[in-house]
């Protein structure tokens, strides 16, 4: 069965120090990769996505995250992180050897400190 | 660009009152999906609908009716609320296939309180 797993419930950075948060999955086949990002009283927005080629994939906002396949992870990362990164952070995995169905991590809060 | 639009914003409830949560995109996707969001458990998909005229259970049906009135609106209905029921609740749909790429588009989400 596929799952996602965030192992930190909360992560705090300084500001402009990067950041990093941990995702790893279990798929059975190639994997796709999502990471979401909800601001306070908000849905999810996507930030960005893996489904092939290279494992160094950008998005929104400055931020970018990093497929490895042999530690099944996919860690968001940015360089400098700003207090409004502040934010509840998912990552997601969807095996498209199945359903259309994306399985979600339980989330980190991420708290930038001016 | 409205995108996925949930209706209503806020809804309180008392215990075994019912109502409907009214979701609508147009973005001609195929498939929607209903989540609830508690703290420290994440999204849990309650039903979804790969198509129009098809409906599946997800992890926590229980509690919960769903209708794919068309391919735009998606609803979710609950018969008899209960305090359980408290939480957040968020559709969102997909394009299906290989069209599945772009991932989820969520809406604004119904903050429902069942006292």
């Amino acid at each position: 069965a596929q799952s996602v797993a965030q192992p930190e419930d909360q992560v705090n950075v300084a500001e402009g120090n990067p950041l990093t948060v941990k995702c790893t999955y279990s798929v059975s086949g190639n994997p796709y990769l999502f990471w979401y990002v909800q601001y306070p009283n908000r849905g999810l927005q996507f930030l960005l996505k893996y489904i092939t080629g290279d494992n160094l994939v950008k998005g929104s906002y400055g931020f970018e995250a990093e497929f490895n396949k042999s530690q099944t992870s996919f860690h968001l990362k940015k360089p400098s992180a700003l207090v409004s990164d502040s934010a509840l952070y998912f990552c997601a995995v969807r095996d498209p050897n199945r359903d259309d169905k994306i399985i979600f991590g339980k989330g980190t809060r991420l708290h930038i400190l001016p | 660009n409205a995108g996925v639009t949930q209706t209503p914003k806020f809804q309180v409830l008392k215990t075994g009152q019912s109502m409907t949560l009214q979701c609508a995109q147009d973005m001609n996707h195929n498939s929607m999906y209903w989540y609830r969001q508690d703290p420290g458990m994440g999204l849990r998909l309650i039903y979804y609908s790969a198509s129009e005229g098809t409906t599946d259970k997800g992890e926590v049906p229980n509690g919960y009716n769903v209708s794919r009135l068309n391919k735009r609106e998606f609803s979710l209905r609950l018969e008899s609320a209960a305090p359980s029921q408290t939480s957040v609740y968020f559709c969102a749909s997909s394009n299906s296939g290989t069209g599945f790429i772009y991932g989820y588009t969520f809406g604004s989400g119904t903050r429902l309180t069942v006292v």
